[in-house]
Formats: structure tokens, sequence, C-alpha cells
């Protein structure tokens, strides 16, 4: 069955470093999509991709977030500069009709210390 | 602004009982609704969803129950199996165009053997 692939499964980073997460969707997928899950708290949505612009995102999606599709396989999460509450977990997710039918990759785990 | 609300973040079930897990939602423009299922280190996977146009979609062990008029949603899983113990997440949608899912907190259902 296809998958939703997602590196690293767990990224460790200081305060104030970028990093990049990365994303391959399923490859007749065409919307992508980042949700985040703080530790306890629910999914949240962050932005969603397609047809290679961002096509809605959140209050959370400020300007120290990015995302790009920079070889038409690879979908990335760019962070900046990293604050301690930028810490959760990081899920891609693409589908090929706009909302329905997500598949969600196993999530990176981003800690910010 | 929680306009998907699951208000139980925990339910324990007997094996074979039935589970009955509640989502209530805000936004009367949503017209569809779906539930994940979450395994712990994994991504949320699609269990089942329903439409507005309908008040009941079956699955298997699987049925959701969808009333408009009191906005809220359930999802029964009977008999229940210690298989489905996980985090189970009401998600719904707007569904017209690249709306993104929105996502309740999730609840932690245990079956115990």
């Amino acid at each position: 069955e296809p998958e939703v692939t997602q590196t690293p499964s767990h990224q460790v980073t200081q305060m104030g470093q970028e990093v990049i997460l990365r994303c391959v969707p399923i490859s007749n997928h065409l919307y992508f999509y980042w949700y985040r899950q703080i530790l306890g708290q629910k999914v949240e949505f962050l932005v969603s991709f397609y047809n290679n612009e961002i096509s809605e995102k959140s209050e959370i999606f400020d300007d120290q977030f990015s995302v790009e599709r920079p070889d038409g396989s690879n979908f990335t999460l760019k962070i900046r500069s990293t604050k301690l509450e930028d810490s959760a977990m990081y899920f891609c997710a693409s589908s090929r009709v706009a909302s329905y039918g997500y598949t969600f990759g196993s999530g990176t785990r981003l800690t910010v210390v | 602004d929680q306009q998907v609300k699951q208000n139980s973040p925990s339910l324990s079930v007997q094996e074979g009982r039935i589970s009955i897990l509640n989502c209530d939602y805000t936004n009367s423009m949503f017209d569809y609704f779906l539930w994940y299922k979450k395994y712990p280190a994994e991504g949320p996977t699609f269990l089942i969803s329903i439409s507005s146009i309908k008040d009941k979609n079956e699955d298997g062990r699987f049925t959701v129950f969808l009333n408009k008029s009191a906005k809220h949603l359930s999802l029964h899983i009977v008999p229940s199996q210690p298989g489905d113990s996980a985090v189970y997440f009401c998600a719904a949608s707007a569904g017209s165009g690249n709306t993104p899912l929105v996502f309740g907190k999730g609840t932690r259902l245990s079956v115990i053997a």
C-alpha cells in the first residue's frame, strides 16, 4: 500500500537553529499538508499546498515557516529559527482529492532544546 | 477556538463490549466528517467517514452516526477488541476546494481483555 514517508523520525535541535523536515508524499497525490501535534494537544493544521503554491495556512504558520516542493517528489517544511514551543510531532499528509482521504506519514518528532 | 471537540480524553471498555466515541462540532459549514485512529509513534490512519447527506455509515465493526441538528457525531465499535486500543481523532471539513481537515483533541480508547 502506498505510504507517505517522513524523515527524520526524530530531530533534536538547538533553539534558534534552522530545521528542515522532509516528506515524500504518495506519487499520484496532488494536495499536500503539514500538521503538528504538541504533546497532549490536538492535531493542528499548519499549511496546505497545491499546484506548487500554498493554498491555505493557519496563524501558526508565520514567517518562520516555509514549505517547498523542490523536485516534484519531496515536500519540505522549514523552520527558520526554532523556538522551544516548536517542539512537537510534525505530520505530513497527502491526498489525491482536496480534503478527502488524507494519508499521513509517521511523523517527525522535533525537540528544540 | 475549538471547532471540533472531543470532550472525553479517555475511555476504557471491556473486550467484546461496545465502544462509543463522541465528537461535537460548531462550524455549520462542515459537511464531511472522518475518524482517524492513531497508534503511538505512527501517523493517524483513516478509519471511516460520513458525508452530511447521510446519518449513518457502517464498515464492519465500525459505525459512524451523524446528527446534524445537534452538530454531533459518534463512532461505535462493536465488538471492541484489544487491538482497537489507540487514540481516535474526529476530523471535519467544509469540503469545498482545498479546505483542510480540522481535528479534535482525540480520545484515548483502552480495550481491556
